[in-house]
């Protein structure tokens, strides 16, 4: 399983252009999420799915907009980026349940926004 | 919610053992205590979890203690690939959909060589 992967790694935009962080996992979890994390921060939820065609917001989703149409994919779109958007984001996803259970996190991508 | 504190820094010796205290004293009892942590530039990795008995896996180990306000995360053996920042996290029981994991700012393990 190659788990839960990121594209791209790094990314620089100037401020009001618009573009899709992606993110992929294949072990057919149903929960799927985004953090964002500044520097010497925590992550901080920005959305989240519980299932195909399901998703809510976070903590900080001013500026984000998600979908979910796959089991598999939770793409993550910045409509007009602004430069507080620079952070590093994180995908994750995990089964759901009662119980919690551990949550497998990609590699992150970096964004800049000048 | 329920909030965790935890020490901003802790060093440790290699091939030490390493105890991360993490405070909780508003833990309700369908409070699980998760241990999370971040190698540098890379995504938080899942340590370990526990409800209310002391926890082992290949990792770490979790000790709770019986009033369950406070809790241990213990590397038995320190290596340099530990050094990394460590998050403990409540995570509720609940219906179908509440995964969400709220962050605090960890404490930044160090290792000396």
């Amino acid at each position: 399983n190659a788990g839960v992967t990121q594209t791209p790694k790094f990314q620089v935009l100037k401020t009001g252009q618009s573009m899709t962080l992606q993110c992929a996992q294949d072990m057919n979890h149903e929960y799927m999420s985004w953090y964002r994390q500044d520097p010497g921060m925590g992550l901080r939820l920005i959305h989240y799915s519980v299932g195909a065609g399901i998703t809510d917001q976070g903590e900080v989703p001013n500026g984000y907009n998600v979908s979910r149409s796959t089991t598999e994919d939770f793409p993550l779109r910045l409509l007009s980026a602004a430069p507080s958007q620079t952070s590093v984001y994180f995908c994750a996803s995990s089964w759901t349940g009662v119980n919690p259970t551990e949550q497998y996190f990609g590699p992150g991508t970096r964004l800049t926004v000048t | 919610d329920a909030k965790t504190t935890q020490p901003n820094s802790m060093e440790s010796n290699e091939e030490e053992p390493v105890h991360l205290p993490c405070n909780h004293s508003t833990i309700s009892g369908t409070d699980y205590i998760h241990w999370y942590r971040q190698l540098p530039s890379q995504g938080p990795e899942y340590v370990i979890h526990g409800l209310t008995s002391n926890v082992n896996n290949r990792m770490a180990s979790l000790a709770i203690a019986e009033d369950r306000k406070s809790s241990t995360l213990i590397l038995h053996r320190a290596t340099l690939r530990d050094a990394a920042v460590y998050y403990c996290i409540l995570r509720k029981i609940s219906n179908f959909g509440n995964e969400k994991l709220t962050f605090g700012t960890g404490t930044r393990l160090t290792i000396i060589p």
